[in-house]
């Protein structure tokens, strides 16, 4: 069964330094990778997604994450924090229907 | 832009009473979820439709229904809520699966108090 694991319940980083924020992967066959944002209140919104070719994918507000098919890795990645970055992240992977499987969610707290 | 809405970002509902979450996407997307939010458990899939009056169960369906009568409309029903229904509900829409890169877009989300 598809599944992710996003083993830090939060990450806490200074303004300024750079984040990383850990996912990590089940799936049989080619993964399909998402990373979405939630703000306070707020759904979530999509930042990025891996569906095939270079392993660095860039997205939204100057995210970045890194594939690794050895590893069954695709963390997420800033090189310089925002207080503003703080907020509620997933990780996810699309199984063989439509459907996304979340991981549990990492709180990032970036103090200045 | 995508735009995906539901009824009421708020609501208090008291155990028993029969409760209704409406979602509209403006996309013409084929699939449309519902999702349930709660701390330490992230997202889990309660309904989900992939075509008008089509459903399928998702991973935590009980207690629940759903109505899609139109393609831009999908409805959670709680048949007689309780307590433990007490959660952040999400709606989402995505195209059809062709393409199996497509995101899903997300409503703002209903908070919903069982009292």
């Amino acid at each position: 069964a598809q599944s992710v694991a996003q083993p830090e319940d939060q990450v806490n980083v200074a303004e300024g330094n750079p984040l990383t924020v850990k996912c990590t992967y089940s799936v049989s066959g080619n993964p399909y990778l998402f990373w979405y944002v939630q703000y306070p209140n707020r759904g979530l919104q999509f930042l990025l997604k891996y569906i095939t070719g270079d392993n660095l994918v860039k997205g939204s507000y100057g995210f970045e994450a890194e594939f690794n098919k050895s590893q069954t890795s695709f963390h997420l990645k800033k090189p310089s924090a925002l207080v503003s970055d703080s907020a509620l992240y997933f990780c996810a992977v699309r199984d063989y229907t439509d459907k996304l499987i979340f991981g549990t969610g990492t709180r990032l707290q970036v103090f200045p | 832009d995508v735009k995906v809405t539901q009824s009421s970002r708020y609501l208090v509902k008291r155990t028993g009473e029969k409760v209704f979450l409406e979602c509209v996407q403006d996309m013409d997307h084929e699939n449309m979820f519902w999702y349930r939010q709660d701390p330490g458990l992230g997202l889990r899939l309660i309904y989900f439709s992939y075509d008008v009056k089509m459903k399928e169960k998702g991973d935590i369906p009980e207690g629940y229904s759903v109505s899609r009568e139109k393609k831009e409309r999908f409805s959670l029903i709680l048949e007689s809520a309780s307590t433990n229904q007490t959660s952040m509900y999400l709606c989402a829409s995505s195209p059809s699966g062709r393409s199996r890169g497509n995101e899903q877009f997300f409503g703002p989300g209903t908070r919903l108090t069982v009292l």
